[in-house]
């Protein structure tokens, strides 16, 4: 079955310390995956995707195709990091994406 | 203002009533997409177009319907054939060759009472 697993519902950070989101998916195929986020009385929005191998707002992803993850992480997190991010992933150019049920990241003063 | 618009924010429903959730889009996108949230869960798609007068049912299709008879909107109605249709239903818009690059509208929160 295809599936995504984000196993922490939330997430407290202080600011300035590391860290990892985690997400781990199951497909038989070979998926792209993404990170979407969703601030504050903001829309869903894509932050990044595996294929980009770019970092966003200091966060990158890798893709271990061994352990099927693509977990989030930022070394230094900020205050205007805390938001809603959800793990999601789709077959290359298909249009149905999976999408996991989101982890709540807190960041403290 | 060029984006994905819902309407309405909020919208209530007698339970047996079908009703129907605005999706316009002026970003000239192939593809739109329904999906709907519930608590403690990710986004469930719902349907998705590709094209004008073309969708396809995702993975919750029963008890919904929608039609694309113009590039720009997507409405979605639930019907009454939907056993728990309280939830918040977003929308989303792609390009059609980058199909996993979703714009997402607002959102519309629906209570059947």
């Amino acid at each position: 079955a295809q599936r995504v697993t984000q196993p922490e519902k939330l997430l407290s950070v202080f600011k300035g310390a590391p860290v990892e989101l985690k997400c781990n998916y199951s497909y038989s195929g070979s998926p792209e995956l993404f990170w979407y986020v969703q601030y504050s009385r903001q829309r869903l929005q894509l932050l990044l995707r595996h294929i980009s191998r770019e970092s966003i707002k200091g966060f990158t992803a890798d893709l271990n195709k061994g352990e099927t993850s693509f977990h989030l992480k930022k070394p230094f997190a900020q205050e205007e990091d805390s938001a809603m991010y959800y793990c999601a992933l789709a077959n290359t150019g298909g249009f149905k994406t999976i999408f996991g049920a989101g982890t709540r990241l807190f960041v403290k003063a | 203002d060029g984006g994905i618009t819902q309407s309405p924010k909020y919208l209530f429903r007698k339970e047996g009533q079908n009703v129907t959730l605005s999706c316009e889009q002026n970003l000239n996108h192939d593809a739109m997409y329904w999906y709907r949230q519930d608590p403690g869960q990710g986004l469930r798609l719902i349907y998705y177009s590709q094209i004008v007068n073309d969708f396809q049912k995702g993975d919750i299709a029963e008890g919904y319907s929608v039609s694309r008879e113009k590039k720009e909107s997507f409405p979605l109605t639930v019907t009454s054939a939907q056993k728990n249709p309280t939830a918040f239903y977003l929308c989303a818009s792609s390009p059609a060759r980058e199909p996993n690059e979703q714009y997402f509208g607002p959102g519309t929160r629906l209570t059947v009472t």
